[in-house]
Formats: C-alpha cells, structure tokens, sequence
C-alpha cells in the first residue's frame, strides 16, 4: 500500500544542471500534482494532470516541464536548474475531479541548487 | 476567485489545554473544505473535510472542525493538545462545483509545549 511514491528523497545540482523529480502512485488515481513548497509560503502549484497524456500548467510553471504517458506516472523535469528552484517538491494525486475529494502527498524531493 | 487565510503563522499550547487553529476563506459559492496536516520531512496528510450538512466535522486524530457560513471560517479544535501534535497544518478550500484545484493557506505552525 505505497500510495505516491517520489524518488530521489533529496537532490543537490549544480547551476545550469537538469534533472527529473519522478513520482508514482498506485492507488489508480486520474488526477496528478506537482506542487512546491518554500518556508512560509505555503504550497504553489506547479502543473497538473487529469489523465494520461492531459497536462496543464500551475500558478508557477516557468522552468519545468511534465509528461503523463501512464496513469501511474508524472515525472517533473527541471531543463536549466537556477538556485530559485532549490524547493521543497511534492507530489499529489486524486481519484478524480469532484472537489470534495482529498489529495493524496508524497513525501517530498528535497532540491537545492547552487 | 478562492482564497484561504491562515491569519497565524505559529500557535503555542500547553499539552492538556484546548487548541485552535484558524482559517478563513474566500469563494464565490459553496465551500469544500479540508485540513491537513504535515510532520517535518513529510508530505501532507488529510485529516478532515466539510462538504455540506452537520457544522461540526470530526476526523483523525481527535480533531475537530467547525465550519461557520457567516464568518466564513473553518477553525480547526482537539479539547486536549498532545505533544506530538506539534506539526504545521493547512486549510484548503476548493468551489463545491467548480474547479478541482484547491487553495492552500500558507500553513500554521502548532506548537505544543510539555
């Protein structure tokens, strides 16, 4: 019962570096995530997908990208990695689009980029 | 429009004593919503919900939330603090009906002290 699962836990890159965030769930969920969260600010969406292949972007998208080629799978791809970036990163999912229902987090990527 | 307020960044309770934390929102129509909770290094975890009906949601925890329409709030209550209730809590709110995106307030942090 692993429900979303984000690899890797932390992650430091250099300026300029790329890399992806992946993230999974098992729970057959058709809505996916991607927020971030900086010290009291909260959580700012990024991109979020309601199936496979469906994506849209977030309150602040400028600088990653996403795919959603299965419905267990959003990666989240950071091309020119900037020190603004260094972020807590999580994961979300939902069973579907009707507004009561909860989300469900993962447990974070821990970015710092320098 | 949405938009949650969580007007305390930190609340400090004795461990035994009542505690509130607060949240106000903003939509244009019927409210969803939720609370949830964060332990350090952890992703967020769904305590509770209001959709519609009783004022009064009870869920994990102990915890409790009263929903008031015309104050517009959503405070979150437990009669008697743990320490390890220690932990930063969010309120969301989503439009009953309308988009599946919800709003996050900028967290509360809860502290209990022995």
């Amino acid at each position: 019962n692993a429900g979303v699962t984000q690899t890797p836990k932390f992650r430091i890159l250099k300026i300029g570096q790329s890399m992806t965030l992946q993230c999974a769930q098992d729970m057959n969920h058709n809505y996916m995530y991607w927020y971030r969260q900086d010290p009291g600010m909260g959580l700012k969406l990024i991109y979020y997908s309601v199936g496979a292949g469906i994506t849209d972007k977030g309150e602040v998208p400028n600088g990653y990208n996403v795919s959603r080629s299965t419905t267990e799978d959003f990666p989240l791809r950071l091309e020119l990695a900037a020190p603004s970036q260094t972020s807590v990163y999580f994961c979300a999912s939902s069973y579907d689009g009707a507004s009561n229902q909860p989300q469900h987090f993962g447990d974070g990527t821990r970015l710092s980029i320098l | 429009a949405q938009s949650v307020a969580q007007p305390e960044d930190q609340v400090n309770v004795a461990e035994g004593n009542p505690l509130t934390v607060k949240c106000t929102y903003s939509v244009s129509g019927n409210p969803y919503l939720f609370w949830y909770v964060q332990y350090p290094n952890r992703g967020l975890q769904f305590l509770l919900k209001y959709i519609t009906g009783d004022n009064l949601v009870k869920g994990s925890y102990g915890f409790e939330a009263e929903f008031n329409k015309s104050q517009t709030s959503f405070h979150l209550k437990k009669p008697s603090a743990l320490v390890s209730d220690s932990a930063l809590y969010f309120c969301a709110v989503r439009l009953s009906g309308g988009s599946y995106i919800p709003t996050f307030g900028r967290g509360t942090s809860l502290i209990v002290h022995p």
